[in-house]
């Protein structure tokens, strides 16, 4: 069965710290991964996904299948990067949505 | 990409009542899928809908207390019957076009 974990469900760092959102995952065919950000008052939208490889808003991600992990991390957290990240993955049709980690970056 | 209109945005309903909540996509996708999300916690799905059938409905979720319609490609409505205050959560519409889209979500409190 498919499923999404994340391990933090609240993840406080100082601005400019370095911030890592762990995601690990259990699929049986070779999933496609995503994470999807939603800011306050504002909808669910995706962040980034694995199979394009880019750095958005600072933020990469990398997909390791040894670890079946797919951490998201960026080296200096800014203030507006607090948020709630959702970890997912897809078979093509159905989107598996982790618990979720809320990211508070301190002044 | 895929743009959602969902409405309404929030509501404030009496328990005992229903709430019917819709769903517009700005093209046509065979399968739209209904969430809850409660404040700051994950996304349950409740039931995928499919045009020209029933819905699929997930585990802990009824179709008597959750029915769904999907008259066409674009649209879809849920609908929150029977409320109680334990029913109070955001819900959303969700579609999938190479990744998912979201709707804005309607946030429901029954009282």
């Amino acid at each position: 069965a498919q499923r999404v974990t994340q391990p933090e469900k609240l993840l406080s760092v100082f601005k400019g710290a370095p911030v890592e959102l762990k995601c690990n995952y259990s699929y049986s065919g070779s999933p496609e991964l995503f994470w999807y950000v939603q800011y306050s008052r504002q909808r669910l939208q995706l962040l980034l996904r694995h199979i394009s490889r880019e750095s958005i808003k600072g933020f990469t991600a990398d997909l390791n299948k040894g670890e079946t992990s797919f951490h998201l991390k960026k080296p200096f957290a800014q203030e507006e990067d607090s948020a709630m990240y959702y970890c997912a993955l897809t078979d093509g049709q159905n989107f598996v949505f982790g618990p979720g980690t809320r990211l508070s970056v301190l002044p | 990409s895929a743009v959602i209109s969902q409405k309404p945005s929030r509501d404030i309903c009496q328990r005992g009542t229903s709430l019917t909540i819709q769903c517009q996509v700005d093209s046509q996708v065979t399968m739209m899928f209904w969430y809850r999300q409660q404040p700051g916690q994950s996304l349950t799905l409740i039931a995928t809908a499919n045009q020209g059938s029933e819905a699929t409905y997930e585990s802990g979720f009824v179709i008597d207390k959750f029915p769904i319609s999907r008259p066409n490609l674009t649209f879809s409505t849920l609908t929150v019957s029977n409320m109680s205050p334990e029913d109070s959560s955001i819900y959303l519409c969700s579609v999938v076009q190479n990744e998912a889209f979201f709707g804005q979500g309607t946030r429901l409190t029954v009282v």
